[in-house]
């Protein structure tokens, strides 16, 4: 399988427990992306990385999330003390720096904080 | 912040018609970017046209950019019920800022019906 994988799909957590996102980019993709997205809304960009320098951060990355790409190849993304404002769709992407910074995207993982 | 609105919001038409949707976007770009997103799912990435480019094909789909109105259009031609989805436009920035982020709209629901 060639395309972005993400685990897991689905999430169900209480308030408060922390949760982690594992994301394995296409292979040679040296850019990884993590976007969230709220139902009927689109994407909106929280973290980026080249090979592992996390380069940009939005401000929608409170000091409860963190990621990380430690070896340049597969991301993690946690959030500590989750809130019920936590609750979207987790996406991440990779590309190859080239060809016009296509970005291609995994299924996702569904977040609900109860 | 998203900074693309889609136009319209939900388009419903039959098998046969075709869909055209129209993205207006606020900053300098370098390029422009249509997805499409079934339910649930992670998106697709659809065509990718430069800020350097007036118009682009790719199979039933073309897009039209205009940077001086700052909008960009996406007609898909004959549309089939698979084509159900929701599209969302797409823009990076232009180079000089440095960023690497793609900044997405709140898309558009479209609904073939057969």
């Amino acid at each position: 399988d060639t395309g972005v994988s993400q685990n897991p799909r689905h999430k169900i957590t209480k308030r408060g427990q922390n949760v982690t996102f594992r994301c394995d980019p296409i292979s040679e993709h040296n850019r990884l992306y993590w976007y969230r997205q709220t139902l009927g809304q689109g994407p909106e960009f929280l973290t980026y990385f080249q090979n592992e320098a996390q380069l940009e951060k939005s401000r929608l990355l409170s000091d409860r999330f963190s990621a990380e790409r430690p070896k340049g190849s597969f991301s993690t993304l946690e959030i500590q003390r989750t809130e019920q404002g936590d609750s979207a769709m987790y996406l991440c992407a990779s590309s190859s720096g080239q060809g016009g910074e296509t970005q291609y995207f995994g299924p996702g993982t569904r977040l609900l904080v109860l | 912040s998203q900074q693309g609105e889609e136009d319209p919001q939900a388009l419903s038409i039959q098998e046969g018609e075709n869909a055209t949707m129209n993205c207006s976007y606020k900053t300098s770009i370098n390029n422009l970017q249509w997805y499409r997103q079934n339910s649930g799912r992670g998106l697709v990435h659809l065509i990718l046209i430069r800020s350097n480019e007036r118009e682009k094909h790719s199979g039933r789909l073309r897009v039209t950019l205009d940077t001086s109105k700052k909008s960009s259009s996406l007609l898909i031609t004959a549309s089939r019920a698979a084509d159900t989805a929701s599209y969302f436009c797409a823009t990076l920035s232009h180079m000089d800022t440095g960023r690497r982020a793609l900044t997405f709209g709140s898309g558009t629901r479209l609904q073939v019906q057969p």
